[in-house]
């Protein structure tokens, strides 16, 4: 299995601009979460899906984040208009649950965005 | 709801010195309990894993991590860091028969000078 696969890996783009970060995650997973990482905050949960529902978008800062996953095997983040405070490194990771709870995620590479 | 904290938020070691992470959690149930490392520049990846049995845990790398359910701790260890050991390190719970999604700890970067 290649992983959780990314793209793109990096994003430059101006204030105010749409951003979309895609994802896809390893099939049969059937969790999805979006995590942003910054030096300040850390790693922080956005949203996660289960059977390509969201379920809790608590973590998503603001209404100008969304997120969609229209199947089992893609989800986007979008950002519209971006700010300099979005520069970030995002991840996808994505899980199978198991007996007990089992939930190990495997993380894909991130996307580097920067918002000048 | 599960938190987790790890005191050290920075850790500066030499070659050869024995390195030890603390990780405390906070929740009454039965946990499932994780290390990620994140290497320079790269995605997190899973360094062990508990979920029952031994306490003690044997990791990739050299790394061990013990979980002692009295103090409701998970610290990581490692006997003898090497420069390739410069990472962050992340701990990670969640709860049995909760919610299955993991609560990560804000991290703690090691740096290992040569």
């Amino acid at each position: 299995d290649a992983g959780v696969i990314q793209s793109p890996r990096h994003e430059v783009t101006e204030m105010g601009q749409e951003v979309t970060l895609r994802c896809k995650p390893i099939s049969g997973h059937d969790y999805l979460f979006w995590y942003r990482q910054t030096m300040m905050r850390g790693l922080e949960l956005l949203i996660y899906f289960n059977n390509n529902v969201p379920i809790d978008d608590s973590g998503m800062p603001e209404d100008r984040f969304s997120a969609k996953m229209p199947n089992a095997s893609f989800s986007t983040l979008k950002i519209q208009p971006s700010e300099p405070r979005d520069s970030a490194v995002y991840f996808c990771a994505s899980s199978l649950i198991r007996g007990a709870g089992y939930n190990e995620q495997f993380f894909g590479p991130g996307t580097r965005l920067t918002v000048l | 709801a599960q938190s987790v904290s790890q005191h050290n938020h920075h850790v500066i070691l030499s070659e050869a010195a024995s390195l030890e992470l603390g990780c405390n959690y906070s929740y009454g149930g039965t946990v499932n309990l994780f290390w990620y490392v994140q290497y320079p520049g790269q995605h997190l990846q899973l360094l062990l894993k508990y979920f029952s049995g031994d306490p003690l845990v044997k990791g990739i790398k050299g790394f061990e991590a013990e979980f002692i359910k009295s103090k409701f701790s998970f610290n990581l260890r490692k006997p003898s860091v090497q420069w390739s050991d410069t990472a962050e390190y992340f701990c990670a719970v969640n709860a049995r028969g909760g919610s299955y999604i993991p609560t990560f700890g804000r991290g703690t970067s090691l740096i290992v000078h040569p």
